[in-house]
């Protein structure tokens, strides 16, 4: 069956201008998280939906950073008036609903590269 | 100090050779994965592991919960193994997120 599809695959953008990525989830999955791999950072949590629930916005960087998923399917990931330092790859994954006590795999996709002129 | 922390950062070892990647963390968890990552490739998830000891094909993972440390092996390693490595937990707190290591980059030569 289909993966976890992102897009862009890749956006160049000017400091200031404000970006969109796109991510939709494996079918049937509630839980979707967004990532971020910096070069020389690692990767780091940003923002967890699961179904109804209230999003864990606990990993957003700042108030630039907004994220929304409608009809509990596609998500999007907004950052507001780019800086260079927001650079880097953003990457969703989704995995079915964690029950009490067990977690479930995620399941990652191929990102999007974004470049920060 | 990082809550999730891998050794060693990088390998080189030859084709053939039995690998060994280790994390250790400092949180209580629910749950640890293993991902590859590799060069301009998408994250695959391994194992996803929380007691014991997991096994698929030539790669075998282990955790020891109670000394926080898992380790991943590679039996019989090929050049196709080569790739980034990542260990992440997702601590007790009650979220979902993971915490990642800064990951094990892994050449195998031929």
């Amino acid at each position: 069956g289909a993966g976890v599809s992102q897009s862009p695959s890749n956006k160049v953008t000017e400091k200031g201008k404000d970006v969109e990525l796109r991510c939709d989830p494996i079918s049937g999955h509630t839980a979707l998280y967004w990532y971020r791999q910096s070069l020389g950072q690692g990767l780091e949590f940003l923002i967890y939906f699961q179904g109804n629930s209230a999003p864990d916005k606990s990993g957003l960087p700042s108030d630039r950073f907004s994220a929304e998923r409608t009809g509990g399917s596609v998500s999007t990931l907004t950052i507001q008036r780019t800086q260079q330092e927001d650079s880097a790859v953003y990457l969703c994954a989704s995995s079915r609903p964690p029950g009490q006590g067990f977690q479930e795999t995620q399941y990652f996709g191929p990102g999007t590269r974004l470049l920060v002129l | 100090k990082n809550e999730v922390e891998q050794s060693p950062q990088n390998l080189t070892a030859q084709e053939g050779e039995f690998i060994t990647i280790n994390c250790s963390y400092s949180v209580g968890i629910s749950a640890l994965h293993w991902l590859q990552q590799h060069p301009g490739g998408g994250i695959v998830s391994l194992f996803m592991l929380s007691s014991g000891k997991k096994k698929h094909g030539r790669l075998i993972a282990t955790i020891n919960i109670q000394e926080k440390h898992s380790s991943l092996h590679i039996t019989a390693s090929h050049p196709r193994d080569s790739a980034v490595y990542i260990c992440a937990v997702i601590p007790y707190q009650g979220a979902q997120k993971l915490v990642f290591g800064q990951g094990t980059r892994l050449t195998i030569n031929p």
